[in-house]
Formats: C-alpha cells, sequence, structure tokens
C-alpha cells in the first residue's frame, strides 16, 4: 500500500476560477477526511466521509466548497468562485483499519493552493 | 467541544539536548491523543499515539504518556538530532474528526 494520495500538488488559479482537488485514500480504509491548513496553524477539519456517505461538514466548509466520494473509494473536493482567501493547503486523510481501536488518520501530501 | 494546547514555539535546542513539548487538553468522552510530525516541505507523519489512560506511545526515541487525570501528552526525546528539525502537532481523534493544535517548530542545531 502506497498510503494516500493527492493531486495536484500545487495549484496556482487566479480569483474567480473553479479549481478540483482528487484524493485516493488507503485502500481498505473506508473513513475519508478534508483539512485545510494554514501557514503556522495546525490543520482544521472540513469534512468526512464514511464510505460514499458524507455525514459532517465544518462551518468553513461555505457554499463554494463541495466534496463528493461517488464509488466510497476516492474522494474530490472542489472550489467555485476561488477567492484569495482559499489560499491554503488542503489535506485528505483516511482511516479505518480493523485492528486500530484509536482510528489512527492518516495523511496524504496535501494540496498547495495559491489563489492570485 | 474539544480543544488541545501546546506550547508555543519555536523551540530552539542543541543535538543531544533533551526535549519536551507540552500537551494538554479537554475533551468529553474518551478521546485518543497523537503526536503528528511535519517535515520541511512534505505532508503529516503520525509520530505516535495512545488509546488509554497511562498508555505510553513510543517512536524512533519519542515518548509521550496519556495521563487522564492532568489531561495531557507531552512529547518527550532524550537527545534530539538535527534531523529531528520539524513541526510537532499534539492532536486528539478517537471520533470523527482530528482536533489539532497550532504546532510547535523545533530547530535542533548541530
Amino acid at each position: 500500500d502506497t498510503g494516500v494520495s493527492q493531486n495536484p500538488r500545487h495549484k496556482i488559479t487566479k480569483r474567480g476560477q473553479n479549481v478540483t482537488f482528487r484524493c485516493d485514500p488507503i485502500s481498505e480504509h473506508n473513513r475519508l477526511y478534508w483539512y485545510r491548513q494554514t501557514l503556522g496553524q495546525g490543520p482544521e477539519f472540513l469534512t468526512y466521509f464514511q464510505n460514499e456517505a458524507q455525514l459532517e461538514k465544518s462551518r468553513l466548509l461555505s457554499d463554494r466548497f463541495s466534496a463528493e466520494r461517488p464509488k466510497g473509494s476516492f474522494s474530490t473536493l472542489e472550489i467555485q468562485r476561488t477567492e484569495q482567501g482559499d489560499s491554503a493547503m488542503y489535506l485528505c486523510a483516511s482511516s479505518g483499519g480493523l485492528a486500530d481501536r484509536a482510528d489512527t488518520q492518516y495523511f496524504g501530501p496535501g494540496t498547495r493552493l495559491t489563489v492570485l | 467541544g474539544n480543544s488541545v494546547t501546546q506550547m508555543e514555539g519555536p523551540v530552539t535546542l542543541s543535538e543531544e539536548a533533551f526535549l519536551t513539548i507540552n500537551c494538554t487538553y479537554t475533551a468529553t468522552g474518551y478521546p485518543s491523543p497523537f503526536w503528528y510530525v511535519q517535515y520541511p516541505g512534505e505532508g503529516l507523519q503520525l509520530l505516535l499515539k495512545a488509546t488509554k489512560a497511562d498508555d505510553k506511545g513510543s517512536n524512533k526515541g519519542f515518548e509521550a504518556t496519556y495521563r487522564k487525570e492532568t489531561t495531557s501528552f507531552h512529547l518527550e526525546k532524550g537527545s534530539v538530532q538535527v534531523s529531528d528539525s520539524a513541526v510537532y502537532f499534539c492532536a486528539l481523534g478517537g471520533g470523527f474528526k482530528t482536533i489539532f493544535g497550532a504546532g510547535t517548530r523545533l530547530f535542533v542545531k548541530a
């Protein structure tokens, strides 16, 4: 298993454009999470999927943000009409190993978004 | 809701010095504490974790003991190396999301 992967690693876009990020979780994990991390801060929770169902969304996730996990495997996070304040690192994590009582989340390398 | 407070950085140490990074939390229920590390230019990596009170997590010479009575999970290492320079995040999980502290940047000088 190669761990959680995210694409692209970097994205530069102009304000007002739409962007989409992809996350491929660890294959046997049924839970998937999106976080946002700004410079000098810890990651902040955005949303959570169990299989294909989106079970929780943070208030940080405005109407311009949408996340999907259509087949319970990979997930996409789309930001519409990007704003400069959206510039951040977007992290994906997965969890759900059968023997993991702590439900440890394993993180991908992140997608760094810069909105000009 | 749950929250995590960790020592502010940056922390600058000489090689082979002893490291402590304090972490305390407030939580309901039975959360699991974690330490994650983020090396320059890389993503978050799990460093160690604990699943119940008085558990000691350990990895790569780092240790932390889950103290329910003081709601703490302080990170320690007896002898740091230059390669330990990174940002360390204390976190609280066990539910559908993990709550992170703000991170403590560690610089280790040769």
